[in-house]
């Protein structure tokens, strides 16, 4: 069964380092997103990226976000100068075409020191 | 804005018993309707999905929609121990890929 795959699993980085966290979503899906989930809080939407461009994206994908899909497979968020704040763990997910349903990556776990 | 609510828990059940989950969205254009179970530390996998009013059953679990009440709830019978779990309600608009999510509520299911 295709699924939606995500690395790394868990990084761990420095306040105001750069960090990219890489998807690959299931081929024959249109939408891919990106979310958020703070330990202990909701899955929080950050952006969908559809065609090859920015879709649609939320307050918190703020100038130091950027979304990528630089090669057809691959789907990229990168965060230009982490912080503290930005400790979660992101999910990439792609979207069923006919039923809606979200197919969710394992994540990747950020912790910024 | 677009919300949508959950009681946060935790939901304790006896194992054999009925765990009934509940959630209330805003946005009366909402068309599609999700339960995900979340286990700690993995991301969501979904249980089912619901677009017409009243019930549909799936295996132990059942999904009930009042689109008037905007309401949508999850049971699930003969509970297991794991079934203990975050289950997050998410909502889908009409024209939208977006789902919204619930914070989740946690059940505990035990022996």
């Amino acid at each position: 069964e295709p699924e939606v795959t995500q690395t790394p699993s868990h990084q761990v980085t420095q306040m105001g380092q750069e960090v990219i966290l890489r998807c690959v979503p299931i081929s024959n899906h249109l939408y891919f997103y990106w979310y958020r989930q703070i330990l202990g809080q909701k899955v929080e939407f950050l952006v969908s990226f559809y065609n090859n461009e920015i879709s649609e994206k939320s307050e918190i994908f703020d100038d130091q976000f950027s979304v990528e899909r630089p090669d057809g497979s691959n789907f990229t968020l990168k965060i230009r100068s982490t912080k503290l704040e930005d400790s979660a763990m992101y999910f990439c997910a792609s979207v069923h075409r006919d039923t809606g349903e979200l197919f969710f990556g394992e994540g990747s776990r950020l912790t910024v020191l | 804005q677009k919300e949508v609510e959950q009681n946060s828990g935790p939901l304790s059940v006896p194992e054999g018993a009925i765990a009934s989950l509940n959630c209330t969205y805003s946005d009366r254009g909402s068309q599609s309707f999700f339960w995900y179970r979340q286990y700690s530390g993995k991301s969501p996998e979904l249980i089912m999905f619901i677009y017409s009013n009243g019930d549909k059953e799936d295996g132990r679990f059942t999904a009930q929609l009042n689109k008037a009440s905007q309401y949508v709830s999850l049971l699930i019978r003969d509970s297991q121990p794991s079934d203990s779990a975050t289950y997050l309600c998410a909502v889908l608009s009409g024209g939208s890929y977006i789902p919204t999510f619930g914070r989740g509520t946690s059940l505990i299911v035990h022996p």
